[in-house]
């Protein structure tokens, strides 16, 4: 089957760096996205990797590693306004969207 | 318009009754996804529209749940003889399409209550 893990929930202080494990089993990979999403809001796109290696963004930045199934996503000087659930999803060979359960972050003062 | 559209934006009716949810996607994405999401959960797939391919429906919960995309482009997703197990808040979201790994645009979905 396919499926992908991430913590259900994560602290981090207000200022702080935070990681973001995602791990998947996919019938291939077409590519990994993370996406955020504030309580009673939609999710909205974040980032997306299909070459291993880090891709940044100001504050936010996802890593991959095919070969391990794995990807993070590390915010850094993290804000109240981050305080969000984080969505890990991959695309497998034939293209569908496999999305985790979601990482609930929350900040502290 | 600049982005999905979903209407009504909350929908409360009476066990047993019909439900018509409504979404509009952004001009020229082709693929189109409906997604339910009950609170604190993830992201559960429901049906998938791609150009003019037969639909993915293998995410729909039982034969009470249909949808359709008429021309290409409005999708609506009938929920007949509504149970209580489906509150949820129903997502759309729409994509460039299949194959350009171009991320999903959501809408802010219908919060859906059977009472």
């Amino acid at each position: 089957g396919q499926n992908i893990d991430q913590p259900t929930e994560m602290t981090a202080t207000e200022g702080a760096i935070v990681q973001i494990n995602c791990t998947y089993q996919t019938s291939g990979f077409n590519g990994l996205f993370w996406y955020q999403q504030h309580a009673g809001e939609a999710p909205t796109f974040l980032s997306y990797n299909v070459l291993d290696g880090l891709e940044e963004k100001g504050r936010f930045s996802s890593f991959l590693s095919r070969s391990k199934g794995y990807s993070y996503l590390l915010l850094k000087e993290l804000q109240m306004k981050d305080s969000a659930s984080y969505l890990c999803a991959v695309t497998d060979s034939n293209y569908q969207l496999i999305w985790g359960a979601g990482t609930k972050l929350i900040i502290k003062p | 318009g600049a982005g999905v559209s979903q209407s009504p934006s909350n929908k409360v009716t009476e066990k047993g009754k019909d439900v018509e949810l409504r979404c509009d996607p952004i001009s020229g994405h082709t693929a189109l996804y409906w997604y339910r999401q009950s609170l604190g959960q993830g992201l559960e797939f429901l049906i998938y529209f791609q150009g003019n391919s037969a639909p993915d429906k293998s995410g729909l919960p039982s034969d009470r749940f249909s949808a359709e995309r008429t021309g290409g482009s409005v999708s609506t997703l009938t929920i007949q003889r509504t149970q209580q197990e489906d509150s949820a808040v129903y997502l759309c979201a729409s994509s460039l399409g299949a194959g350009s790994n171009s991320p999903l645009h959501f809408g802010n979905g219908t919060r859906l209550t059977v009472t």
